[in-house]
């Protein structure tokens, strides 16, 4: 059981290019979120989703898109690369069931210059 | 909207002392709390949920409680030990999201000294 994967680990970008994060995972999770975390500021949200088809804005959108065409994907795009974007973005998922807890995945160390 | 947060910050202490983080929460109407541990340049590692309906829950030397009504949570390290040096977060899981995503705290990085 992979639980959460994400692609890749590492990545510099320079400003203005795009790119796309992968997250996958293999639990069947309905629930599939994006986080950033910087220092001092703790873990934010950036998207989120509740199922295939289904997505939404989270407290800091601007930058990111995302979409949700199967459950087990849940790709994060930035669209055109700012130094403001370095970071380590996580992506989680939970079951529906709120008794559950969500699992994260390793993380993508973001490195825009 | 909800808000989490966590005392101390940072926290250093002697190996093999038992100690406590904290965290509380403004909004009661929660499902649950999750404590994560997560070392420097890795991802978050979940240690305990505690449900709402929950007073304590336990796994080894780890033992976390939550009060709902007063929005408090911690988390007990007993025995503490230079491994436990990591940064721990709590997040809340609540009903004003219907569950979608979470709302972490900063988190408290602990050195334990050997």
């Amino acid at each position: 059981n992979a639980g959460v994967t994400q692609t890749p680990k590492f990545q510099v970008l320079k400003t203005g290019q795009s790119m796309t994060l992968q997250c996958a995972q293999d639990m069947n999770h309905e629930y599939m979120s994006w986080y950033r975390q910087d220092p001092g500021m703790g873990l934010r949200l950036i998207h989120y989703s509740v199922g295939a088809g289904i997505t939404d804005q989270g407290e800091v959108p601007n930058g990111y898109n995302v979409s949700r065409s199967t459950t087990e994907d849940f790709p994060l795009r930035l669209l055109s690369a700012a130094p403001s974007q370095t970071s380590v973005y996580f992506c989680a998922s939970s079951p529906r069931q709120v008794n559950y807890g969500y699992t994260f995945g390793s993380g993508t160390r973001l490195t825009v210059v | 909207k909800q808000e989490v947060t966590q005392i101390p910050a940072a926290l250093s202490v002697p190996e093999g002392e038992n100690l406590v983080l904290n965290c509380s929460f403004t909004d009661s109407a929660i499902y649950n709390l999750q404590w994560f541990r997560q070392d420097p340049g890795k991802g978050l590692t979940s240690l305990l949920l505690i449900q709402s309906s929950q007073r304590e829950q336990t796994s080894g030397r780890l033992n976390a409680s939550l009060d709902k009504s007063s929005g408090r949570s911690t988390l007990y390290i007993a025995a503490s030990q230079p491994g436990d040096s990591a940064t721990y977060l709590c997040a809340v899981r609540d009903r004003e999201t219907s569950g979608s995503r979470l709302t972490f705290g900063e988190g408290t990085q602990l050195t334990v000294n050997p």
